[in-house]
Formats: C-alpha cells, sequence, structure tokens
C-alpha cells in the first residue's frame, strides 16, 4: 500500500518570499505523483504532475515539483509567492498497480502582505 | 459544461437516519470516486468504481454504500449516519487512463447531530 506524509500542517510566508512545500511518500512499486489546490469553499483542482519522464514538472502559476526518488520525496515549490497563492494544498500518489489516488493531510499556504 | 455535480450542498441529519448523496458527471469518465475531507485529516478514500458495475472500497469504507449503474452517477449512501460521519463529502471523476488527473464536485458538508 502507498502512503503520503506532508510535513508542515501551516506554512506562514510573506508575499514575494520563496516558498517550499514538503511531501514524502511511501511505496513498494512505482507511482504517479500530484500536487492539488482547494481555494476556500471549493473541490481540489490539479496544481500538476509527475507522470514519467523529466522529475521537474511545472504549473502554469509559477509552481514547480522535483520528483526524487532516491528520497521518495516530490516537494513544491514557487520562488515567489502572491497574496492570490494561500489555500490549501495537498500532495497525492497513486501506485502503477493500483486504481486509488492517496492524499497527504495536507498544507495551508497563508501569504501575508 | 457541468464537470462533477454534487447535491445537495448542505445537509443536516440526526443520528440513524439515513441519505444518499448525489453525483453526476457528463464527461464519460470511468473512474469515479468518493472522498471525505476532515480537519488534519485531509481526504481519505470512502469508495471508487471503475467502471458501470464495477465498485471497490477505499481506505475508509465503513458506514457507505455505493453502486455504479450507469457510466454518469455515482450516489454514496449512509444507512445509519453517526456523529462520526459529519464531515465534507467529494466525488471526484477521470477518464480511464492511468495517471489522468481527478476532477472534483464542488462538495456536500454533512452533519450529523
Amino acid at each position: 500500500a502507498q502512503s503520503v506524509t506532508q510535513l508542515d500542517s501551516q506554512v506562514p510566508v510573506f508575499e514575494e518570499a520563496p516558498v517550499e512545500l514538503r511531501c514524502n511518500y511511501s511505496s513498494s512499486v512505482s507511482v504517479y505523483l500530484f500536487w492539488y489546490v482547494q481555494y476556500p469553499n471549493q473541490g481540489l483542482q490539479l496544481l500538476l504532475k509527475y507522470l514519467s519522464g523529466s522529475t521537474l514538472v511545472e504549473s502554469i502559476n509559477g509552481f514547480e515539483a522535483e520528483f526524487n526518488k532516491s528520497q521518495t520525496s516530490f516537494h513544491l515549490r514557487k520562488p515567489s509567492v502572491h497574496i492570490s497563492d494561500t489555500a490549501e494544498y495537498f500532495c497525492a500518489v497513486s501506485a502503477f498497480n493500483t486504481d486509488k489516488l492517496i492524499f497527504g493531510t495536507g498544507t495551508r499556504l497563508q501569504v501575508f502582505p | 459544461n457541468a464537470g462533477v455535480t454534487q447535491t445537495p450542498k448542505f445537509q443536516v441529519l440526526k443520528t440513524g437516519q439515513s441519505m444518499t448523496l448525489q453525483c453526476a458527471q457528463d464527461m464519460n469518465h470511468e473512474y469515479m470516486s468518493w472522498y471525505r475531507q476532515d480537519p488534519g485529516m485531509g481526504l481519505r478514500l470512502i469508495h471508487y468504481s471503475v467502471g458501470a458495475g464495477i465498485t471497490d472500497q477505499g481506505e475508509v469504507p465503513n458506514g457507505y454504500n455505493v453502486s455504479r449503474s450507469t457510466t454518469e452517477d455515482f450516489p454514496l449512501r449512509l444507512l445509519s449516519a453517526a456523529p462520526s460521519q459529519t464531515s465534507v463529502y467529494f466525488c471526484a471523476s477521470r477518464p480511464d487512463r492511468a495517471g489522468s488527473p481527478l476532477h472534483f464536485g464542488n462538495g456536500t458538508r454533512l452533519t450529523v447531530t
């Protein structure tokens, strides 16, 4: 079975500062990895995903994540955050041999002016 | 496009009552799933379906039933509601392609008193 650990439940940061949201996973087989974002009172939206190929993946709004197989990590980074990035971010993993998508407990990113 | 539609948006039940949370998608997605979201626990998979007539259990299936008679609909039934089932419930769907992202509904907020 696979599992996901998000080490930080809350990350406060000032606007224009860099941020890293940490995600580690556990699986005995190869995996697909995802980051989803949830704005208040909404469902989740896909931010970015790693399926195969280049280990660095990017989103259209400046976030990036790097798949590190040896450290079983998929940390999310942004070099300069905006107020509008305030949201909850979820890391998720799906093993190749299963239909289940398992989520971490989430990290609440709060961006202050 | 409507995407994934969940009804109702809010519901209050008394302990022991039954109800069905509705989920419909108009994207012809084979895979559908139900999650519950609780503070500090992220999203946990309740049940999922890879196609009409096929359902399977997720991480927290107890107290919930599902069926999948059509591709479009995937209702979640609570046969005898308990206060522990107070939560926000999300339905999500995706095409039957490994690694494809989930499309989420806007959620149903359920309170059991």
